[in-house]
Order: structure tokens, then C-alpha cells, then sequence
């Protein structure tokens, strides 16, 4: 079973700076079918990302994704105050699909 | 627009079974598979299983294998999550997914708060 490691667990940063996100996994994930989401405090996972660097609908582009095989990167870039929020990776071309541990990008 | 609206949260005592609904809307519901995430608090999200809408097949999460069953009716464009013998580690809330055609999972239903206490 495949196991996604998300660092940092805290990321503390200001408008306008930029956060790198990592995503580890334990084995070689297809890149088609790992995906990064957004989640505020009692709202469902937002699709940013899927197919490693592919932007969902109405997605901003200061959000892009990067990598292959084990490791990948979420970026944002410039953050925005409604920015702020927890972010997993996801693989999902295999059950169970797992969910990395999250980040959590903090002012 | 793609909707996926769920049904209200509810209460259970221990040993009880759950269902949850999933109505879709907005689009063909047989184009497109469902998924079922859980969520408890402070934890990251939990992939529960599949049904492939278009002939019912599915496909469950070892974890819940033998208490999970997820069916629809497409009649009603709504697919449901049933869980049963729940324990109060079953306190989460619970998400249907709709997969897309690059096997994302774009939407999301708003999410059913069930809570299994004593």
C-alpha cells in the first residue's frame, strides 16, 4: 500500500511569499493520477491539481504542481489570504487512494 | 452545474447501521463514477470505496470491507453509502466524490456529519 508523506506539517509565511509543498511516497506513483487539494475549516476538499501539474476549472495560476516517481511539489506562488488552508496530496490511481497527512499554511 | 448534494447528519448509537445519500445533478449520472471519503476530525481524509454508476459494480477499502456497502439508484441520480456495526471511531464526516475523465475527483457533496455515541 502506498504512503504519502506531506513536509512540512506547518508552514508559516505572509501574503505575497511564496510556499513549496512536499508530497513523498513510499513507492513510484503514476504521475497521471496524483492530485492536491485545498480544505478550509468545515468545507470538503477543493481540487486544485490532478495529474501532477494539471490546474482544475477556475483554478488561479499562481497554484502549480511539479514531480514524478516519489517526489512532488505543490507552489504557490504569491499567496493570497484566502490561501491559508490545509493542502493534501492524493494518489488515486490505486485503492485505497490515500491522502497524505496534510500541510498547513499558516499566516 | 455539477451538484452533488447529501443528505443531513445524523445520530447513532453504537452497533447501528448508517445511510447516506448523494444526489446528483447537472450532468449524465451514469457518465461518471462516485467515491465515498470520510473525514475524522483533525484527520486527513479516508477513501471508504467505489461504484462505477453506469452497471453498479464496486470496489471497498480493505479497512471496511464486510461492514461498508455502496449502491444506487439511478433512477433517482443518487448513490449511497451505508455502514453498518459502527463504533464510535466511525464519528466523521462522510463525502461523495464524482471521478472525472481524468480520474479526478473535481466534485464534492457538501459532506454528512454522523456522530455514533451512547
Amino acid at each position: 500500500e502506498i504512503v504519502l508523506t506531506q513536509s512540512p506539517g506547518t508552514l508559516s509565511l505572509s501574503p505575497g511569499e511564496r510556499a513549496t509543498l512536499s508530497c513523498r511516497a513510499s513507492q513510484s506513483v503514476i504521475s497521471s493520477y496524483l492530485g492536491w487539494y485545498q480544505q478550509k475549516p468545515g468545507q470538503a476538499p477543493r481540487l486544485l491539481i490532478y495529474g501532477t501539474s494539471r490546474r482544475a476549472a477556475g483554478i488561479p495560476d499562481r497554484f502549480s504542481g511539479s514531480g514524478s516517481g516519489t517526489d512532488f511539489t505543490l507552489t504557490i506562488n504569491r499567496l493570497e489570504p484566502e490561501d491559508f488552508a490545509v493542502y493534501y496530496c492524493q494518489q488515486f490511481a490505486i485503492s485505497p487512494a490515500p491522502f497524505g497527512g496534510g500541510t498547513k499554511v499558516e499566516i | 452545474q455539477v451538484q452533488l448534494v447529501q443528505s443531513g447528519a445524523e445520530v447513532k448509537k453504537p452497533g447501528a447501521s448508517v445511510k447516506v445519500s448523494c444526489k446528483a445533478s447537472g450532468y449524465t449520472f451514469t457518465s461518471n463514477d462516485i467515491h465515498w471519503v470520510r473525514q475524522a476530525p483533525g484527520q486527513r481524509p479516508e477513501w471508504m470505496g467505489w461504484i462505477k454508476t453506469a452497471n453498479g459494480n464496486t470496489k471497498y477499502s480493505q479497512k471496511f470491507q464486510g461492514r461498508v456497502t455502496i449502491t444506487r439508484d439511478t433512477s433517482a441520480n443518487t448513490a449511497y453509502m451505508e455502514l453498518s456495526s459502527l463504533r464510535s471511531e466511525d464519528t466523521a464526516l462522510y463525502y461523495c466524490a464524482r471521478e472525472g475523465v481524468a480520474g479526478q475527483w473535481e466534485y464534492w457533496g457538501q459532506g454528512t456529519l454522523v456522530t455514533v455515541s451512547s
